[in-house]
């Protein structure tokens, strides 16, 4: 079966630090692979998302990037965090064969990032 | 992508049956509707989906008209641990990109 992993859990960081986010998926091959960020209270917004290795779509201008440099590893990253980056990132796949006709998403268990 | 809008909120006891229902009238020929549920500080988590009339789960049904542009997800008896936030989404396949809305907030009370 297939499990999507996200790391760390919860992480606190100071204003204009780096930031890197990992997410990885088993039991699948060539996976698309979401990442979302959710603020207290609100939908899901989707930040970037890829079809494959080195694929990546921006869906939101901003302060942060991500890359694929594996078929099942997602990493989200900044090079100096805002406070406004403050949020629950969530990881994402889909594509197995059993979903590929409706895109259903499996999501991770989150991190919960918290910029002071 | 077919927008949805589905009510902000909704209350409901326990034991009772709730219904939500989301509209969406741009939906497409090939768009299947999917219901999502997330607690709080977890991912959202798929629940049912459905291309027209009805499905059923061990979780929830999905009542679909035959025009398609609204949907009802109905949660049997629900207890307290349904508390959650729904989704409704629209979509086809592929790398389509789904839009998570602010979902609906179910709360169920003792």
């Amino acid at each position: 079966s297939q499990t999507i992993h996200q790391w760390p859990a919860t992480l606190v960081q100071p204003v204009g630090s780096p930031l890197s986010l990992e997410c990885t998926v088993e039991g699948t091959s060539n996976p698309n692979l979401y990442w979302y960020r959710q603020a207290a209270g609100r939908g899901l917004q989707l930040l970037f998302y890829s079809v494959g290795i080195g694929q990546i779509s921006s869906e939101v201008p901003q302060n942060l990037s991500a890359s694929r440099p594996q078929d099942r590893q997602f990493i989200l990253s900044s090079k100096k965090l805002l406070l406004s980056d403050s949020g629950f990132y969530l990881c994402a796949w889909s594509g197995d064969r059993g979903s590929w006709r409706t895109d259903t998403q499996y999501f991770g268990p989150g991190t919960r990032l918290t910029v002071l | 992508l077919a927008k949805t809008t589905q009510p902000i909120s909704m209350d409901s006891y326990e034991g009772q049956e709730v219904n939500i229902t989301c509209s969406h009238n741009n939906i497409a020929t090939n768009d299947y509707i999917t219901w999502y549920q997330q607690f709080p500080s977890q991912g959202p988590r798929f629940i049912i989906q459905g291309y027209k009339t009805k499905v059923t789960n061990e979780v929830a049904s999905l009542f679909i008209p035959a025009d398609r542009k609204s949907s009802t997800l109905s949660l049997p008896r629900v207890s307290l641990s349904d508390t959650a936030v729904y989704y409704c989404l629209v979509g086809s396949g592929g790398y389509n990109k789904l839009i998570f809305g602010a979902g609906t907030r179910l709360a169920v009370h003792p």
